[in-house]
């Protein structure tokens, strides 16, 4: 079965300072990747996303993430955090040939020191 | 990315009372939607998917016949939480699944519903 782990629940980083957001994944071959952020009493948005190729994705806001099939892994990271990244960040996969429903790990909560 | 929104944004109700909210995408057609609940400070759990025209297909431990879902059309699809209890109090968000065969949904803003 499909499963995402996030193992940080509760980040706190400098303003400034780089952020790295970890993602770990359990599925049988190459899954869809996403990364979301929710802002609080928010919907979700998308922050970039995997489907092949290149293994270092962009997305918006100056995040980037990397996947690592031999680690199961999908780490999003930013260089240089600004305190309006603060916020929850949801790692989510999603079955290739499937009807498109997503699995999402836990959530990490981004919180942003002056 | 596509636009979605949701009506009400908020919503209060006495337990015992129906509850319809509205999810419609705003610049694109899909045929496959999502309904998902979220509780404080924790993820978004699947609900139901909901093809347009047909049955909404509800994951283990969903009441059908509590969460209502109709798919009336491409942009347009509802959930009615019926005889609301304070249990049923969350978080509640849709999405729609973006074309191309790809897994990549557009989501809605939510709908708070808080059940006294």
């Amino acid at each position: 079965a499909q499963s995402v782990t996030q193992p940080d629940i509760h980040i706190t980083v400098s303003e400034g300072a780089s952020l790295e957001l970890r993602c770990n994944y359990s599925y049988g071959a190459t899954p869809y990747l996403f990364w979301y952020v929710q802002s609080p009493g928010q919907g979700l948005q998308l922050l970039l996303k995997y489907f092949s190729g290149d293994t270092l994705v962009q997305g918006i806001k100056g995040f980037e993430a990397e996947f690592k099939r031999s680690q199961s892994s999908f780490n999003l990271r930013k260089p240089s955090v600004h305190w309006s990244d603060a916020a929850e960040y949801f790692c989510a996969v999603g079955a290739r040939g499937s009807q498109g429903n997503l699995i999402f790990g836990k959530g990490t909560k981004l919180s942003v020191k002056p | 990315g596509a636009v979605v929104s949701q009506h009400p944004s908020w919503v209060i109700c006495k337990s015992g009372t129906s509850v319809k909210i509205e999810c419609r995408s705003l610049d694109f057609q899909a045929t496959t939607m999502f309904w998902y609940r979220q509780f404080p400070k924790q993820s978004l759990m699947l609900m139901a998917t909901s093809n347009e025209g047909s049955k909404a297909t509800y994951e283990q431990g969903v009441e059908k016949d509590k969460f209502l879902i109709n798919h009336a059309s491409l942009t347009l699809s509802t959930l009615t939480v019926t005889s609301a209890h304070p249990e049923d109090s969350s978080f509640y968000i849709c999405s729609f699944r973006g074309a191309g065969g790809i897994n990549e949904q557009f989501f809605g803003p939510g709908t708070r519903l808080t059940v006294l």
